[in-house]
């Protein structure tokens, strides 16, 4: 139990030109999602935290309008990097958690960004 | 605040023998713990996790990890490394209120053959 997909799985965009991840919890409803961000052979970095039905809180130095993350419903959040640049080439993971698994998060398989 | 740390930024064993990947731990609170291993290119995969029940935490493909209070540490062992063990491995603490984590800054694990 607990899988969380994550959609695309890798993606190549030209520079200026918007990307939309999904993330979805298969087989839970999920209250909260999380979206992170790794650079490579580094730790993960939060980004921001969605709540279903809710406006995302987004960690300082995030920049909101560029990073648009939906959480319309228990069981899929959407990031979008709008505009995106070289210097948002990174890989993307997500997490989900509900009230029933308490605190621990399951984590998507990332999506690898590439901006050329 | 809340903090981990990973004392190893890099451990080499061989197969077959002992695993030990060292973390302690800050908390102003009885903190949950837990331990994800990423493979590359992958998502993290939940190993165990430590939530105020049994001190000794068994966990998956053979990881198991001892909270202890009193030298504020959470490190997880494996008795015999395989080489499909080899990854990065994430100590992590939950932030009780908001349920965000916060990470150590990771534990690559070499297995040699």
């Amino acid at each position: 139990g607990a899988v969380v997909s994550q959609h695309p799985s890798r993606v190549i965009c030209k520079s200026g030109t918007s990307v939309k991840i999904e993330c979805r919890s298969l087989d839970f409803q999920a209250t909260t999602m999380f979206w992170y961000r790794q650079f490579p052979k580094q730790s993960l970095m939060l980004m921001a935290t969605s709540n279903e039905g809710s406006k995302a809180t987004y960690e300082q130095g995030v920049e909101k309008d560029k990073f648009l993350i939906n959480h319309a419903s228990l069981t899929l959040s959407t990031l979008t990097v709008t505009s995106a640049h070289p210097e948002d080439s990174s890989f993307y993971i997500c997490s989900a958690r509900s009230e029933a698994l308490l605190e621990t998060q399951y984590f998507g398989p990332g999506t690898r960004l590439l901006v050329l | 605040a809340q903090s981990v740390t990973q004392l190893d930024s890099h451990v080499s064993v061989s197969e077959g023998t002992p695993v030990l990947l060292r973390c302690n731990y800050s908390s102003s609170y009885s903190p949950s713990l837990f331990w994800y291993v990423q493979h590359p290119n992958k998502g993290l995969q939940l190993l165990l996790k430590y939530t105020s029940a049994a001190t000794l935490v068994k966990g998956i493909n053979g990881f198991e990890a001892e909270f202890k209070k009193s030298e504020t540490s959470f490190h997880l062992t494996k008795p015999s490394a395989h080489m499909s063990d080899a990854a990065e491995y994430f100590c992590v603490v939950s932030d009780p209120g908001t349920y965000k984590y916060i990470f150590g800054t990771g534990t690559r694990l070499k297995v040699l053959a």
